[in-house]
């Protein structure tokens, strides 16, 4: 099965600075993917970025952008000019390899910016 | 519009009396799964569908049951809640293409006392 680990239970950031939630990963499989999602105090889960293990370029989406680095099995985000609404949970997740379907979630960053 | 929908949102309700949290997604999506999110545990999957009449324990499937008997619907089905289960419950499906995002519905807190 696959392993998410976030180290980071908590961070903070000041309003426009950029900051980096990290994510390390253990899996067998030799295509895999990495997802971040975001979860406001709403609740609701939102889809942030996705990058393949294959991807030749680390994937980006607006402030966000994944710092892909497979030999350390690392695939952290890093939010540029941070804003207010950024405060929330962030997951860093992986597909089950084999088996479709299933997500396997570190268990969470919770980022604080603040003014 | 493409969504997963959940009901009901929120949910008290005492041990040992039967419950069913309903999911439905309009995007045709074969794989479907239940999550719990518990402080500090992230999102544990509880079961998953590959498709209609095929589905799987996943990591936390104790006190849980799920039947999929329409692409589209894939309940839980809690037969006697009981307090450890009081947890904030998703639902998700998914294309099953490696790349592609799950899409989440909106979530049900539990309480059950």
């Amino acid at each position: 099965a696959q392993k998410i680990t976030q180290t980071q239970p908590g961070m903070f950031v000041q309003e426009k600075e950029a900051v980096t939630l990290d994510c390390t990963y253990d899996t067998s499989d030799p295509s895999y993917g990495l997802f971040w999602y975001k979860q406001p105090s709403s609740g609701e889960m939102i889809f942030l970025i996705y990058q393949g293990s294959y991807d030749q370029q680390n994937a980006t989406e607006g402030r966000y952008s994944l710092n892909f680095q497979k030999a350390r099995k690392s695939a952290n985000l890093v939010i540029s000019a941070s804003q207010l609404g950024d405060s929330a949970m962030y997951f860093c997740a992986m597909p089950g390899g084999s088996t479709l379907g299933r997500l396997y979630f570190g268990r969470g960053t919770q980022l604080t910016v603040w003014p | 519009e493409a969504q997963v929908t959940q009901n009901p949102r929120y949910l008290i309700t005492v041990t040992g009396k039967k419950l069913t949290v309903t999911c439905s997604q309009n995007m045709n999506h074969e794989y479907m799964s239940w999550y719990r999110q518990d402080p500090g545990l992230g999102l544990r999957q509880i079961y998953y569908s590959m498709n209609v009449e095929v589905t799987d324990k996943g990591d936390v499937p104790e006190g849980y049951k799920v039947s999929r008997k329409e692409k589209r619907n894939f309940p839980l089905i809690l037969e006697s809640p009981s307090p450890n289960q009081t947890s904030l419950y998703f639902c998700a499906s998914s294309p099953g293409t490696g790349s592609t995002e799950a899409f989440f519905g909106q979530g049900t807190r539990l309480t059950v006392v």
